[in-house]
């Protein structure tokens, strides 16, 4: 069926350098994407989404940027800290549903 | 402001007992609602979503149910537990019932079933 996966399982990364995360997804019918963060034991918390109308969206320190043709997603971190370590979800948003991924999880070396 | 709370926090249940869980969201009105559990090192499984009060749709055929007895409470339950109950269990809400909207996550349930 169609899912939405990341490339990656995990990503070690220096404090201070920018972090890529990405994420392909297959349903070429989705419109809506959502990047979320999961801190260990916690619930996801949203972060970041971009609709299909744009290809690219800054937030604070963060910018998802979506190419369509090639069904791709991917989120940029800059100056990564400590505090961004967490596993990272890309996610699908079709009608009510979400698709969770495996995730990538995030790992910032001092 | 709106905030979703989710108790208990962890449990400990053997193998055949019953489980109750609960889910509540302040704030807002008529919200969507949702159910997942998650595996260790996994993603997140839909298992019951709820547009509205009584309104129960199941995503996975389990020994699991939901209900909705009011518009901002959900419930997650079990008449006998199995071992592979066991997982992070968490509740979430969005508004609308169409596509493109955030869905805000509770602080999740640990349930270890022994």
């Amino acid at each position: 069926g169609e899912s939405v996966g990341l490339h990656l399982p995990t990503l070690s990364v220096q404090e201070g350098d920018n972090s890529i995360i990405n994420c392909a997804y297959s349903n070429s019918a989705s419109d809506y994407f959502i990047w979320y963060k999961q801190e260990s034991g916690k619930g996801p918390q949203f972060i970041i989404d971009i609709r299909s109308n744009m290809d690219k969206r800054q937030g604070q320190r963060v910018t998802v940027l979506l190419n369509k043709t090639v069904k791709h997603l991917s989120l940029q971190i800059a100056a990564t800290q400590p505090g961004d370590s967490a596993v990272y979800f890309c996610v699908d948003n079709a009608g009510n549903m979400l698709t969770f991924g495996g995730g990538t999880r995030l790992m910032v070396k001092p | 402001s709106q905030t979703i709370h989710q108790w208990p926090a962890t449990l400990v249940q053997p193998v055949g007992s019953p489980l109750s869980l609960e889910c509540t969201v302040e704030g807002t009105s008529n919200p969507n609602l949702y159910w997942y559990r998650q595996a260790a090192g996994r993603g997140l499984q839909l298992l019951f979503y709820s547009v509205g009060i009584g309104q129960i749709s199941s995503e996975v055929p389990q020994n699991l149910s939901a209900s909705r007895p009011q518009d901002r409470q959900f419930i997650l339950s079990s008449k006998k537990l199995l071992l592979s109950d066991s997982g992070f269990y968490l509740c979430a809400w969005s508004q609308g019932t169409s596509g493109g909207y955030e869905q805000y996550f509770g602080p999740g349930t640990r349930l270890t079933v022994t």
